[in-house]
């Protein structure tokens, strides 16, 4: 299994962009990257999902250089209600089955 | 409301006994993940299942800690001879694979387990 390293906490203020970096040396070649947000008392919640380059969706980007050995989560112009724990999971999608295995997370806390 | 749905939302038991979770996935996700979670720290994966099919167990804490699915729908995790230590919160996932977003899974609310 590939395993994830990551800051363990960030700070930002409100309206930055906060971008949070990622390893995984061993990903394998049927992994995807995977990234998670979990708020207080809640399941964690999925953000994005990529495999090569750059994907963007309504809440994030996700940057993933061409040997896939690291990712960045990049949250434009965060708020408040950004703070949380951030995950980076690598796992595969194929039909044998994969494990979602989360490490300690990145925690963000956004000022005002 | 036709997401993951788990019961009980909150258990305290005593030392000794025995718990049983329960995890309702979303009605088309035939993968489903428990986790426990510590506070201050990420979920823990416990097992997963395909189907009825255990895929993998080897990370279930001890023997005392089992998983079902007996018919492919909801899954229950069973504690045995309940210790402090076990006092987490345990999260249920479900998820749906062949549609390329076999890593979007979706959790529950959480059991929050308390042993005194």
């Amino acid at each position: 299994l590939a395993k994830t390293t990551q800051p363990i906490s960030m700070d930002s203020y409100e309206g930055q962009e906060v971008n949070i970096t990622c390893s995984h040396n061993n990903i394998a070649t049927n992994d995807y990257i995977t990234w998670y947000q979990q708020f207080p008392s809640q399941g964690p919640r999925f953000i994005i999902q990529g495999y090569k380059t750059k994907v963007t969706n309504e809440v994030a980007s996700l940057f993933i250089p061409a040997d896939r050995k690291s990712s960045t989560l990049s949250l434009p112009r965060v708020s408040l209600s950004d703070t949380a724990v951030y995950y980076c999971l690598v796992a595969a999608t194929n039909n044998a089955g994969n494990m979602l295995t989360f490490g300690g997370g990145t925690r963000l806390m956004v000022k005002p | 409301d036709t997401g993951v749905s788990q019961n009980p939302r909150h258990k305290i038991t005593k030392r000794g006994q025995n718990v049983t979770f329960r995890c309702d996935p979303i009605s088309e996700h035939n993968r489903l993940y428990w986790y426990r979670q510590t506070l201050g720290q990420g979920p823990e994966f416990l097992t997963y299942f395909q189907n009825e099919a255990q895929l993998e167990k080897s990370r279930l804490l001890s023997d005392r800690f089992s998983a079902e699915r007996p018919k492919g729908s909801f899954s229950t995790l069973e504690i045995q001879r309940t210790e402090q230590g076990d006092s987490a919160m345990y999260l249920c996932a479900s998820s749906a694979p062949g549609t390329g977003r076999e890593t979007e899974a979706f959790f529950g609310q959480g059991t929050r387990l308390t042993v005194v």
